[in-house]
């Protein structure tokens, strides 16, 4: 069936630092993968997504690299801040169909 | 525009009991999905609904259903409630842009708690 794993489980970085999350799924017909940052108590946010077509996008310190053959994507958080502390979820999903497949998160601590 | 908005906020039911969520999508989005939220299981998609009709259905029993109406906003229905039923709700507002590409934006959820 669908999948999404997600590692690692929690990452801790010094202030600065970068820091690496990676996703793999399991289907092929898969085209759209967001990552999303979810803050303690709030609702998950929209940070950056990317679709097959394309195998990296960048938008200041964030950034998201595809490799479709090998079903893997990844987010890159450069420079990392305290307040970059949070989850972090991948998903995957197919074009309509409202469904996303989630990863099981990442909790980021950035130490100041 | 205003955002994903969900009601009500928090919400406290006993087993047997059912429960209605509202969540009205960002105007002029179509599409809404609902999700749970829990430490267990992580976030699981329920269903979701575009122009007032179920297109897509997760792996959740019959006692979750839910409904779209003609103003986009739509409702989650659990019956039934069982303690394994706490947990966040969250609903999100697609966006679909000129090409058909889909982006989801989640509202602040409804936090469930079955005692």
């Amino acid at each position: 069936g669908e999948n999404v794993e997600q590692h690692p489980s929690t990452l801790s970085v010094q202030e600065g630092d970068s820091a690496v999350i990676k996703c793999t799924y399991s289907d092929s017909a898969s085209n759209y993968f967001p990552w999303y940052k979810q803050e303690l108590g709030k609702r998950p946010q929209l940070i950056i997504d990317i679709r097959s077509n394309v195998g990296e996008k960048k938008d200041q310190r964030i950034a998201v690299t595809l490799n479709k053959t090998a079903k893997h994507f990844s987010l890159h958080i450069t420079e990392t801040q305290p307040e970059d502390s949070a989850v972090y979820f991948c998903a995957a999903s197919m074009s309509n169909t409202g469904k996303l497949i989630f990863g099981q998160g990442t909790t980021l601590q950035v130490k100041p | 525009k205003a955002g994903v908005t969900q009601t009500p906020r928090y919400l406290i039911k006993t087993r047997g009991q059912q429960v209605t969520l509202s969540c009205s999508p960002i105007s002029g989005h179509r599409s809404v999905s609902w999700y749970q939220q829990t430490p267990g299981q992580g976030l699981q998609f329920l269903f979701e609904y575009f122009s007032e009709t179920q297109r897509n259905k997760g792996n959740f029993p019959g006692r979750f259903s839910g409904r779209q109406f003609s103003n986009s906003r739509s409702e989650m229905n659990v019956s039934t409630l069982e303690l394994g039923d706490s947990a966040l709700y969250l609903c999100a507002s697609t966006r679909r842009g000129v090409v058909g590409e889909e982006t989801q934006y989640f509202g602040p959820g409804t936090r469930l708690l079955v005692l």
